[in-house]
This record gives C-alpha cells, structure tokens and sequence, in this order.
C-alpha cells in the first residue's frame, strides 16, 4: 500500500537552530512528494515538491528538502528557525493514473513545529 | 483572485440533519478535491472531480456526496449528519488534470460540529 509516516508529532527547537522534519514514503513506481504547512485556522500552504532531479530541494519562506531514494525519506529542513516558522507540516506523495485524469494526494498524520523564542 | 472560497465557516448539526458545504475556486482549475482533517490522522480524501462532469470516491467516501456543479464549484453534502462526521473540511484545487504534477491549492476550511 502507498502510505507516507511522520514519525514525529511534535519537534521543539530554539530560534536561530537548525530544523528537521521527518518525512519516509512508501510507493510504487517513482515518488512525486510534497510539503505544506498550516498555520492555525488556515488551510494548508504548499511550501514545496520534488518530481525530479537535484534531491536538494527549494522553498518558501527558507525551507529545503533533501530527497532520499535508498531511504526513502524527504526530510524539511531550514538552517535557521524562526518563532514564526511554529506551525503544522504534513508531508504528501501523489498516487493515482499517471497517464490518465487523477492526481491524488496522501498525506502523512502532521508534525507540529514549536520553535522557542 | 480569491483563490479557493469555501461557505460556511463553521457550522453546528444536530445528528440527522443534512447540509452541503460549498467550495468555489477563480483559478480555472480542472480538478477539485474534499478532504476531512481529524486530529492526528492527518487529511483524507472523500470525494474528487478530475474534471467537470465527473466525480470518484476519495478514501473515506461513506456518508457523503458530491456535485461538480460547474468548472468553479464543487459541493459536498451531508445527507444525515452524525457525530462522526465532527471534522474540519477543505477544498483544493488544482491545474490541469492530466498528469501533471502541480500543487493543490486549498481553501481556508469548514469547521463543522455534529451534536
């Protein structure tokens, strides 16, 4: 089955560290990946995607991610976190007809970002 | 542009009342997608329309249905709420429809509670 795992709920770090959200896939066929963040009461905000290419991905708002084929894993990264950064990020890989008419999203269970001042 | 607009806001039931949920997108998008998101499960899918005229099942489909009105809109009803249905609702669009690899774009969300 083709599923995405967050394996962390909650992440905490100070402002001015580095950051780390943990993203591992499981599909057929080559993965096409995203990320988005929610801020409260809002909906979701794409923050990036990897379909091909370098595995170093480009964001929004200083986020990167590093795709990993032999582990299977688009970890969201920044180098430096700030307080406004504190959100919910769900990773997401597309499943469906390639060739045809769908693209379906399936999300992983979220990650909550608390970045301390 | 407006983007994804979704009515109501927020939204109380009582268990067997129905309702339908509205979700219209300006962007000229052919595929429009319902999602409900439950605490720690992340969002799952409940129906889509990959282009106007149709529809298809999403993950979690029961107790739901749908109506692709026009390119625009794309509605969700509840024919008999139940307490299971407690959830928060989006909407998402997306260009193109054919095997592209876009991003989906979302409305601000639904928050309905069943009683």
């Amino acid at each position: 089955a083709q599923s995405v795992a967050q394996p962390e709920d909650q992440v905490n770090v100070a402002e001015g560290n580095p950051l780390t959200v943990k993203c591992t896939y499981s599909v057929s066929g080559n993965p096409y990946l995203f990320w988005y963040v929610q801020y409260p009461n809002r909906g979701l905000q794409f923050l990036l995607k990897y379909i091909t290419g370098d595995n170093l991905v480009k964001g929004s708002y200083g986020f990167e991610a590093e795709f990993n084929k032999s582990q299977t894993s688009f970890h969201l990264k920044k180098p430096s976190a700030l307080v406004s950064d504190s959100a919910l990020y769900f990773c997401a890989v597309r499943v469906g007809n390639y060739g045809g008419a769908t693209n379906k999203l399936i999300f992983g269970t979220g990650t909550l970002l608390a970045v301390q001042p | 542009n407006a983007g994804v607009t979704q009515t109501p806001k927020f939204q109380v039931l009582k268990t067997g009342q129905s309702m339908t949920l509205q979700c219209a997108q300006d962007m000229n998008h052919n595929s429009m997608y319902w999602y409900r998101q439950d605490p720690g499960m992340g969002l799952r899918l409940i129906y889509y329309s990959a282009s106007e005229g149709t529809t298809d099942k999403g993950e979690v489909p029961n107790g739901y249905n749908v109506s692709r009105l026009n390119k625009r809109e794309f509605s969700l009803r509840l024919e008999s709420a139940a307490p299971s249905q407690t959830s928060v609702y989006f909407c998402a669009s997306i260009p193109g429809g054919t095997g592209g690899f876009h991003e989906q774009y979302f409305g601000p969300g639904t928050r309905l509670t069943v009683t």
